[in-house]
């Protein structure tokens, strides 16, 4: 089955940095790779998602890039604000079905 | 829309009883799922569903059971409850199978003493 992995576990940058979140996947049937943002005590929510025929896409300060010779795609925050703190999980989808998660990264941005 | 609707919120249960955790959602979504959710184990998925009929195990599915009778419902039920079923536990759904965005529900904490 599909295998998620996401690094670094936790991460701290100063306000107005970029964070890098990064994830590999082992299904090179995965086509469809989502990226969650989960606030302490509530559910995850979808921030911006990706799909094997696209190399990167953008949303304002938010971007994501897929390698799919190399398996890997990343997370890219700009421009980082401090309610960007949060942990964020990668995913991807296991034979084209069910998404299989990483184990999260804590972001933590300071003023 | 309610979107997707667990109960209940909180549960605490006994080492060997049943229970079952009830998960709704109104958007008729064809994909649900559960997922279990363990400080630094991400989230991982017990079982899920492709459409009203269809179940199929997920990463960690050993000690629950699921049906989908509708659409609508998908409910996790633990056999017999364990103390490593604490837990929390998030039912989702998606318009289609793996290539579409989840809508998670809240969320039920579980303990089991």
């Amino acid at each position: 089955g599909e295998n998620v992995e996401q690094h670094p576990s936790t991460l701290s940058v100063q306000e107005g940095d970029s964070a890098v979140i990064k994830c590999t996947y082992s299904d090179s049937a995965s086509n469809y790779f989502p990226w969650y943002k989960q606030e302490l005590g509530k559910r995850p929510q979808l921030i911006i998602d990706i799909r094997s025929n696209v190399g990167e896409k953008k949303d304002q300060r938010i971007a994501v890039t897929l390698n799919k010779t190399a398996k890997h795609f990343s997370l890219h925050i700009t421009e980082t604000q401090p309610e960007d703190s949060a942990v964020y999980f990668c995913a991807a989808n296991q034979a084209g079905t069910a998404l299989i998660f990483g184990k999260g990264t804590t972001l933590s941005v300071s003023s | 829309n309610a979107g997707v609707t667990q109960t209940p919120k909180f549960q605490v249960l006994k080492t060997g009883q049943s229970m079952t955790l009830q998960c709704a959602q109104d958007m008729n979504h064809e994909y649900m799922s559960w997922y279990r959710q363990d400080p630094g184990m991400g989230l991982r998925l017990i079982h899920y569903s492709v459409g009203a009929g269809i179940t199929d195990q997920g990463e960690v599915p050993n000690g629950y059971n699921v049906s989908r009778s509708t659409t609508e419902d998908f409910p996790l039920r633990l056999l017999s409850a364990a103390p490593s079923q604490t837990s929390v536990y998030f039912c989702a759904s998606s318009h289609k199978a793996g290539g579409s965005p989840l809508h998670f529900g809240n969320g039920t904490r579980l303990t089991v003493t």
